[in-house]
């Protein structure tokens, strides 16, 4: 079964740091790029960063630019997010979702989308 | 501009069709995917590219492309589509992703 488990969300202080943890399993995970993706209570869906398969290429939000990082050990089949400076507007559930992507012949663009997501945890920022 | 549009919410009488709407420029060059969210569950994919649905998703759904609107329609709603609906697609640079912000379906 093609499963996405994320971990390591909890209470953390303005200014204070945090990694989360997302465990693949079913699917050759060194073959897909992944992303995550956060909703704030209450609100929409926000996507965060992204890395493709290999690491070489990774992509942020503007709003977590400089403050988070995301990595991959595929060895491990993880991916993770380390998340510093917090302010209280990242407070979300973050949910990691694996990226499929395919070229479109018609249109010479490649079609892109998050086909499996995990079940979120969730990161609370107050002091 | 990178941003989707959505109407915040859209009703549907049970059985009748219905169709989410979503505008961006971006989306003249790349397809929109689609995302189901029920109150207190992760997102699902429930149409992507052109009009492609995942194995598990009912044929009531279906996606279009117009310029730069695409739909989701839902033909003869059922109870159990009322849910919030997510539009998402790339960002100018093709390589940022940007999500709508969201339509929220009742089905009366």
């Amino acid at each position: 079964e093609v499963q996405l488990v994320e971990s390591g969300g909890g209470l953390v202080k303005p200014g204070g740091s945090l990694r989360l943890s997302c465990a693949a399993s079913g699917f050759t995970f060194s073959s897909y790029n992944m992303n995550w993706v956060r909703q704030a209570p209450g609100k929409g869906l926000e996507w965060v960063s992204s890395i493709t398969g290999s690491s070489s290429y990774i992509y942020y939000a503007d709003s977590v630019k400089g403050r988070f990082t995301i990595s991959r050990d595929n060895a491990k089949n993880s991916l993770y997010l380390q998340m510093n400076s917090l302010k209280a507007e990242d407070t979300a559930v973050y949910y990691c979702a694996r990226d499929t992507q395919y070229y479109d012949i018609l249109t010479g663009h490649t079609v892109r989308y998050m086909d499996v997501w995990g079940e979120g945890t969730t990161v609370t920022v107050s002091s | 501009s990178s941003e989707l549009t959505q109407d915040p919410a859209v009703s549907v009488a049970l059985g009748q069709t219905v169709r989410i709407t979503c505008q961006g420029d971006n989306l003249r060059t790349y397809f929109a995917s689609w995302y189901q969210q029920k109150p207190g569950q992760a997102p699902i994919l429930v149409i992507y590219g052109r009009n492609n649905r995942p194995s598990g998703i009912p044929d009531r759904f279906s996606g279009s492309s117009s310029g730069n609107t695409a739909s989701l329609t839902i033909t003869g709603a059922q109870a159990e589509d009322e849910a919030d609906y997510y539009c998402n697609s790339r960002d100018s640079s093709g390589n940022h992703l940007v999500f709508g912000g969201g339509t929220k379906l009742t089905v009366l």
